[in-house]
Parts: C-alpha cells; sequence; structure tokens
C-alpha cells in the first residue's frame, strides 16, 4: 500500500551545523509534499512545501529537495539551532483535496 | 488571528465510554482534517470536512465520526472507547480552495482511555 517513511528514527547535530533529514515515499502519483516540525506539546507546523513539478524549494534556512526518480524527500536545515529541536515529519499527497499521508517522524537534536 | 483551537487539551475517559472533541478553525477556513497521532502509528487521517460535507474518510472503524457546523467549528465522537484510541487528536483547518495546502494545526486534545 502506500506508505511514507524517514529512514532515521534520531539525528543528533551539532549546534551550527547543517542538518538533513530524509525521507521515502512510494506513491508514484504523489503531487504535493510537505515538511512538518512539532515540538513538545504542540501540533505539528508547517515549514516547507514543495510540488511535483519543482526538485528543489528554499525558504529561511531550509531548503527541500525532491528526488522523484527514487522517490526521495529530504529537508536541509543550515546553521542548526537549539530552537530546531523536535520532531520533523514528511507528508504527501495526490492532489490538494485528497489526504495527507504522515512518515512516522524524526527526531531532531541539536547539541549545544 | 487566533489559531485553530481544540478543545478539552486533556481527556480521561474510561473503556466503553464516549467522546466528543471540538474544533475550532481559523476565522474564514471552511475545510477541517482530524488526525490521530499515536507513538506507534503516528500521525494517521481519520477525516476532512469542507462546508459542512465529509469530503475524505480514513480507514478508521465507524465508532469514529464527525461533523461540521455552519460556521466552520468541528467535532468528533469516538463512541465505545477502547485502550487503543488513547492518543493525541490533531485538527487542522485550511482556507485555501485545495485543502491540503495553508494546513495549519491546532495543539491537539490528549485522550487517554483506562
Amino acid at each position: 500500500g502506500e506508505s511514507v517513511g524517514l529512514h532515521l528514527p534520531t539525528l543528533s547535530v551539532q549546534e551550527g551545523d547543517n542538518s538533513i533529514i530524509n525521507c521515502a515515499y512510494s506513491n508514484s502519483a504523489s503531487d504535493y509534499f510537505i515538511w512538518y516540525k512539532q515540538e513538545s506539546g504542540k501540533g505539528p507546523q508547517f515549514i516547507i512545501d514543495i510540488r511535483s513539478n519543482m526538485d528543489k524549494r528554499q525558504g529561511q534556512r531550509v531548503t527541500v529537495l525532491l528526488n522523484k526518480t527514487v522517490k526521495h524527500l529530504s529537508l536541509q536545515i543550515a546553521a542548526t539551532q537549539p530552537g530546531d529541536s523536535a520532531v520533523y515529519f514528511c507528508a504527501e499527497s495526490p492532489g490538494a483535496n485528497s489526504k495527507l499521508t504522515f512518515g512516522k517522524g524524526i527526531t531532531l537534536s541539536v547539541r549545544p | 488571528k487566533a489559531g485553530v483551537t481544540q478543545t478539552p487539551r486533556y481527556l480521561i475517559k474510561t473503556r466503553g465510554q464516549q467522546v466528543t472533541l471540538s474544533c475550532s478553525p481559523i476565522s474564514g477556513h471552511r475545510s477541517v482534517s482530524w488526525y490521530q497521532q499515536t507513538p506507534g502509528q503516528g500521525l494517521q487521517f481519520l477525516f476532512e470536512y469542507f462546508s459542512e460535507t465529509q469530503r475524505n474518510k480514513g480507514n478508521f472503524p465507524g465508532r469514529f465520526s464527525g461533523r461540521q457546523f455552519s460556521n466552520s467549528r468541528s467535532e468528533m465522537n469516538v463512541s465505545t472507547l477502547e485502550l487503543g484510541d488513547s492518543a493525541l487528536y490533531l485538527c487542522a483547518s485550511s482556507g485555501r480552495q485545495g485543502s491540503n495546502y495553508g494546513y495549519t494545526f491546532g495543539s491537539g486534545t490528549r485522550l487517554t482511555v483506562v
């Protein structure tokens, strides 16, 4: 069936380093991809999104890369800060009005 | 403007009881989606409402139901609670034509079934 999964359950990085969080998806019909950040006690917070007609999109300190050939999505965070410590989810959808399918989540821990 | 508001924040219920959770979307948003979040299964889609109509439904048993009111506020109900229903229930709203775009989540309702 369709699934979205993450390669690693946890990621520990040094403050100031760049972080890369990876995600694999299996639905080749996926058209829309989103990264969310969830802090303890809060709901997921939108970070950045990308449509399938793009392979890269940049935001403030974040970049999302999409490789449709291997169905792989990654989130790059530049100059990781302690405030970036959270659980990160990728999500995908085949269309605007279809449900979002979320990955399991990966914990990013930033060492001071 | 105010974000997505979910009430109550915490609930403790006994097996066999029923529960109703409430979600008030961002003003002007017409799409409301519900998700169940557990450590083992992650975030799983329950259902989505748009203009008082259920537009999408996930793979949950009929004990899980929802509705949306004319003011876009939404409720979800779980009947005959089971221990496995213990989870964080999240609501998300969107005001754009495509409901996935511009999703904003509330902080959730933490349901514990004992």
